[in-house]
């Protein structure tokens, strides 16, 4: 079973402070994902990478940054959070880059910035 | 037109009823479609691919109208652990962006 692990179920933080959200999948899946889920929004791609140390920007990656040192984890950061930033945010990852495949989803953060 | 469509619901409907959600999507060049379960406050999970014309699970059945530009999730003797919103999330082709549409909330009814 694939598994994708996030560090913290619940969060919260106050404005301006430096927020770093973990992830780790056990998988050795190429492909990892950060997105934020907000009501009657969806889930949008803040960043994705598809391989150690290297990363893309997503459709709202503006007040974050990403750190993939290892295969294995994919870290998401907030430099200085605001309250806008909060939301539910989900890791994932996928096998496969030679061909699309469904994604594995990590159980969430819920974060709120007060 | 947004590139993933989905009526938000909720649909209500009662145990054993049949319901059927449907999903269009604006890029003629998709090759994979996928239907995500998520449950209240939780992460989305995998319920069916579809790679072709169709899929079908046990009660459920996802089906694929490429000239319509569409996909389909039909839930057969629905089941009260059947709740939850259902996310369609079409990956767009030569990327590795999933466009994940906003969802259809299902209550099933006792």
């Amino acid at each position: 079973d694939v598994k994708v692990t996030q560090s913290s179920r619940y969060l919260v933080k106050r404005t301006g402070e430096k927020v770093f959200l973990e992830c780790v999948q056990d998988m050795d899946h190429e492909n990892m994902f950060w997105y934020r889920q907000d009501p009657g929004l969806g889930l949008r791609l803040i960043y994705f990478s598809y391989d150690v140390k290297m990363k893309e920007k997503g459709d709202i990656p503006e007040g974050y940054s990403v750190s993939r040192e290892k295969k294995e984890r994919f870290s998401l950061i907030l430099e200085s959070a605001s309250t806008n930033q909060t939301s539910m945010y989900l890791c994932a990852s996928s096998p496969l880059p030679d061909r699309v495949s469904e994604q594995y989803f990590g159980p969430g953060t819920r974060l709120t910035v007060t | 037109r947004k590139e993933v469509e989905q009526d938000p619901g909720p649909f209500n409907v009662p145990e054993g009823a049949t319901v059927a959600f449907n999903c269009t999507y604006s890029n003629s060049a998709s090759q994979s479609f996928f239907w995500y379960r998520q449950d209240c406050r939780k992460e989305p999970k995998l319920l069916m691919s579809v790679y072709s014309s169709g899929n079908e699970d046990g009660r459920f059945t996802a089906q694929l109208n490429r000239a319509s530009q569409y996909i389909s999730l039909l839930i057969r003797d629905s089941k009260l652990s059947d709740s939850a919103t259902y996310l369609c999330v079409v990956p767009p082709s030569g990327t590795y962006k999933y466009i994940f549409g906003t969802g259809t909330r299902l209550k099933v009814l006792a």
